[in-house]
């Protein structure tokens, strides 16, 4: 079955203490992307990858950091939570190019107290 | 002005009815238009894309482009209480090409029997 997974679903954590949420996808696609979403807000994105090796700051990167060490995981660290970086975060994959095929995950709901 | 605008609703209709989702965007060089579906607490899902002026019609839902006007739209037929959900609008912008997609903040929709 093609899907994007992400763990852990749910997270409370305190300010400060270094996390990180992983994302695989098994659709070989190039294209990862990271986003959240808040209300009133929409999605917005956070870094993407074009494939390993490649990635680049979305529309809000600050406080966020990514890593494409190989093609199917993606995954997002947040080295020094803050209370603003409590949100519903989603991570998407797709082939390059064609943003018909591009998979969400189920979401992690981070809060940061 | 944000880049993507949608009324965020909730948007009431009775079960039989059409509903009339718009979305209008701010970049006029914007490529392709997307909706996606979102049930409360699960991820975003594509259901309907469109890249040309005038109207895409697939089963029970129709989305219409007006680049001149800048304004897309989804038409629901013959809304059933499964419909019910937060409409997204996505648009590709211009400077594409790397699967970016600027979101709308979404449209709740609500269909009572």
């Amino acid at each position: 079955e093609a899907q994007v997974t992400q763990n852990p679903r749910y997270l409370i954590t305190v300010t400060g203490k270094k996390l990180t949420v992983t994302c695989s996808q098994n659709m070989n696609h190039e294209y990862m992307s990271w986003y959240r979403q808040d209300p009133g807000l929409g999605l917005r994105q956070i870094y993407y990858s074009m494939n390993v090796e490649v990635t680049d700051k979305g529309d809000v990167p600050e406080g966020y950091k990514v890593s494409r060490k190989e093609k199917r995981n993606f995954p997002l660290i947040l080295e020094s939570p803050s209370p603003n970086q409590t949100s519903l975060y989603f991570c998407a994959s797709g082939k390059q190019g064609a943003q018909e095929t591009q998979y969400f995950g189920p979401g992690t709901r981070l809060l940061v107290l | 002005q944000k880049e993507v605008e949608q009324n965020s609703g909730p948007l009431s209709v009775p079960e039989g009815a059409i509903a009339s989702l718009n979305c209008t965007y701010s970049d006029r060089g914007s490529q392709s238009f997307f909706w996606y579906r979102q049930y409360s607490g699960k991820s975003p899902e594509l259901i309907m894309s469109i890249y040309s002026n005038g109207d895409k019609e697939d089963g029970r839902f129709t989305a219409q482009l007006n680049k001149a006007s800048q304004y897309v739209s989804l038409l629901i037929r013959d809304s059933q209480p499964s419909d019910s959900a937060t409409y997204l609008c996505a648009v590709e912008p211009r400077s594409g090409g790397y699967n970016k997609l600027i979101f709308g903040a979404g449209t709740r929709l609500a269909v009572h029997p």
